[in-house]
């Protein structure tokens, strides 16, 4: 298995609350995602990042910031969490992109609930 | 219209039933992922795809980049097979994300 791990896997917070999930990789690759998954709507994808410093916005970013200072750490973090960012929360690790790409790799998950 | 599109949504089988669930897309992509997630929420990929077709086990997966169509097919299905089946395309467009289906719930009866 890949060395991908989420923390923490499960948190309740109330409204308005900071918030920051871990997604921690032993890989060093090169490519780091997080994504949320809801009923209805499957994965989307929220930042993503190609390298140590160098992030950038998916399509549900709003409300959601990220810093990754090591390759092996992609922090996402909720400024002040609001009831409709309660989710599943996914990270995940490629080596590469494009035709060359490798396999994704998944974290297990971080349940996020907010009151 | 998404631009992905899975089908079916869900498929009840009994075991020992041969599966294909499909995968339409109307992107160029540069690559194509199946992934599998059992209840209890865990991601795994089974294939990364850019042409042609591979095959891992009992599972295959095709891919006709002139259709843009995918299919992922099992033999021989067994009821830990039961899992939801996401198709990912890796786009053209959009540098570095993917865009995902929203998934086929398989459940495999014994």
């Amino acid at each position: 298995d890949a060395g991908i791990t989420q923390s923490p896997r499960h948190k309740v917070t109330e409204t308005g609350t900071p918030v920051t999930l871990r997604c921690h990789q032993t890989e060093n690759h090169r490519y780091m995602y997080w994504y949320r998954q809801d009923p209805g709507h499957g994965l989307r994808l929220i930042h993503y990042s190609y390298g140590v410093k160098d992030t950038d916005k998916g399509e549900v970013s709003d409300g959601y910031s990220v810093s990754r200072s090591k390759t092996e750490d992609f922090l996402l973090t909720l400024e002040s969490a609001t009831s409709s960012q309660t989710s599943v929360y996914f990270c995940a690790i490629s080596e590469s992109w494009g035709p060359s790409a490798g396999e994704l790799f998944f974290g297990e998950g971080s349940r996020l609930t907010v009151l | 219209k998404n631009e992905v599109e899975q089908s079916p949504q869900n498929l009840t089988a009994q075991e020992g039933e041969f599966i294909t669930i499909n995968c339409s897309y109307s992107v160029g992509i540069s690559a194509l992922h199946w992934l599998q997630q059992h209840p209890g929420g865990g991601i795994v990929s089974l294939f990364m795809l850019s042409s042609g077709k591979k095959k891992h086990g009992r599972l295959i997966a095709t891919i006709n980049i002139q259709e843009k169509h995918s299919s992922l097919h099992i033999t021989a299905s067994h009821p830990r097979d039961s899992a939801v089946y996401i198709c990912a395309v890796a786009t053209l467009q959009g540098a570095q994300k993917l865009v995902f289906g929203q998934g086929t719930r398989l459940t495999i009866n014994p």
